[in-house]
């Protein structure tokens, strides 16, 4: 079945710091990409909207000078959380999806802890 | 994407069936009902969909009412791995919609 990779799974890092994030979709082009952030005791909330070759879409409330996202590929997209904060430690899933009538498929997820 | 109502939480014990209910009563004619659960610090997983008949797979069966206002997944017969969070979503068939996740059922498999 389709597979998306990401990493890293966890990540711990200094207040200051920029963190980058790996998405990939392992056995399929992914026409498009998603970025979800999840904290705890909550639901998936959809953070940006990544079509490969074009600049990412966010949703309201989503810094987009921030949250860097890139999509270079149609397999690799990649958000980087800029000068991270205590407050942006979440959960943050990527999600792909291809061509045609495929549903969309999520990365395990990776875990975010700024000190 | 019409809005999808689910309970919060279920048990189930092990080796039952799971019928886990979600209401969408105000599905549009094209939009499809996904499932996607959610174990304990992982991404979703993708279950099933369906339009308007009934399907199956390997993991679970979907069975969606005439009047497509609700449906049922359901584990025909649920382990301890299955305890997860359920999420039914209806969405258009299209690749640049987005899944909107609710609040989704919390399943919990006892023994």
């Amino acid at each position: 079945g389709a597979v998306v990779s990401q990493h890293p799974s966890w990540v711990i890092c200094k207040s200051g710091t920029s963190v980058k994030i790996e998405c990939r979709s392992l056995d399929f082009q992914a026409t498009t990409m998603f970025w979800y952030r999840q904290f705890p005791k909550q639901s998936l909330m959809l953070m940006a909207t990544s079509n490969e070759g074009s600049k990412a879409t966010y949703e309201q409330g989503v810094e987009k000078d921030k949250f860097l996202i890139n999509h270079a590929s149609l397999t690799l997209s990649t958000l980087t959380v800029t000068s991270a904060h205590p407050e942006d430690s979440s959960f943050y899933i990527c999600s792909a999806i291809g061509a045609g009538n495929q549903p969309q498929h999520f990365g395990d997820g990776t875990r975010l802890s700024i000190l | 994407d019409a809005k999808t109502t689910q309970p919060t939480s279920m048990d189930c014990a092990e080796g039952r069936a799971a019928n886990l209910p979600c209401n969408h009563s105000t599905i549009s004619g094209n939009e499809y009902v996904y499932w996607y659960r959610q174990i304990h610090s992982q991404g979703p997983q993708y279950i099933i969909h369906g339009l308007k008949n009934n399907e199956t797979n390997e993991m679970a069966s979907l069975i969606i009412t005439e009047d497509r206002k609700s449906s049922t997944l359901i584990l025909p017969h649920a382990t301890l791995r299955d305890t997860a969070v359920y999420y039914c979503i209806a969405r258009f068939m299209d690749a640049g919609n987005m899944l909107t996740f609710g609040g989704g059922t919390r399943l919990m498999v006892k023994p």
